[in-house]
């Protein structure tokens, strides 16, 4: 079973530009996550998919972030404009029940705003 | 509001002891915990889901216990190897929503 696959997985950009990030999940996966991971910390939601329709987007800062999922199945994240704390792992997750069943991440886009 | 802490946050041993990482969480309304180990430069891998009716799991070396009333998990990793050497996260799926709260997670070192 492939497992949740993310591209790119390195970007470096000068802050003010514009970064996307995509994301495939494991198929038949109804709920994709997007996390944010900044430097010793523990992953933190920015967004939750249920299908193609959000479930929570409370942490996500509107002003520059967007994510969508089209047909239900990839995910684009996107920043614009980046600021420096940005600077972070952003991770791609997967589950087939949100309550109940395991998450599966993909490997990450480690993110680098100068 | 759901949070998470992880003790101790660094973690040293030898070859071969037995070791036991602490995490504990504020709200008991829970529908699973989970432990994550993340290389350096990596995601996160699955190691074992607990759901909210279960008191442990067992995988290989590890197991996880959880004790819900009082709002502890514990990983247990016995005979450890140089190879265990990673961050372990716990995470927990809060009855709040499907999102899962991490803690900051415990940075494992065995050295040969």
């Amino acid at each position: 079973e492939a497992g949740v696959a993310q591209s790119p997985r390195y970007k470096i950009i000068e802050k003010r530009q514009s970064v996307a990030f995509w994301c495939n999940p494991i198929s038949g996966h109804a709920t994709l996550y997007w996390y944010q991971q900044i430097l010793g910390q523990g992953p933190k939601l920015l967004i939750q998919f249920q299908n193609n329709g959000v479930v929570d987007d409370s942490q996500l800062p509107k002003d520059r972030f967007s994510a969508e999922r089209l047909k239900g199945v990839d995910s684009t994240l996107k920043i614009q404009p980046a600021k420096l704390e940005d600077s972070a792992v952003y991770l791609c997750a997967s589950s087939l029940d949100p309550a109940y069943n395991e998450q599966f991440f993909g490997p990450g886009t480690r993110l680098t705003v100068l | 509001k759901q949070e998470v802490t992880q003790i101790p946050a660094a973690l040293s041993v030898p070859e071969g002891e037995n070791l036991v990482l602490n995490c504990s969480f504020t709200d008991s309304a829970i529908y699973n915990l989970q432990w994550f180990r993340q290389d350096p430069g990596k995601g996160l891998t699955s190691l074992l889901l607990i759901q909210s009716s279960q008191r442990e799991q067992t995988s290989g070396r590890l197991n996880a216990s959880l004790d819900k009333s009082s709002g502890r998990s514990t990983l247990y990793i016995a005979a450890s190897q140089p190879g265990d050497s990673a961050t372990y996260l716990c995470a927990v799926n809060s009855n709040s929503g499907y999102a899962l709260n991490f803690g900051k997670g415990t940075s494992l070192l065995v050295t040969p």
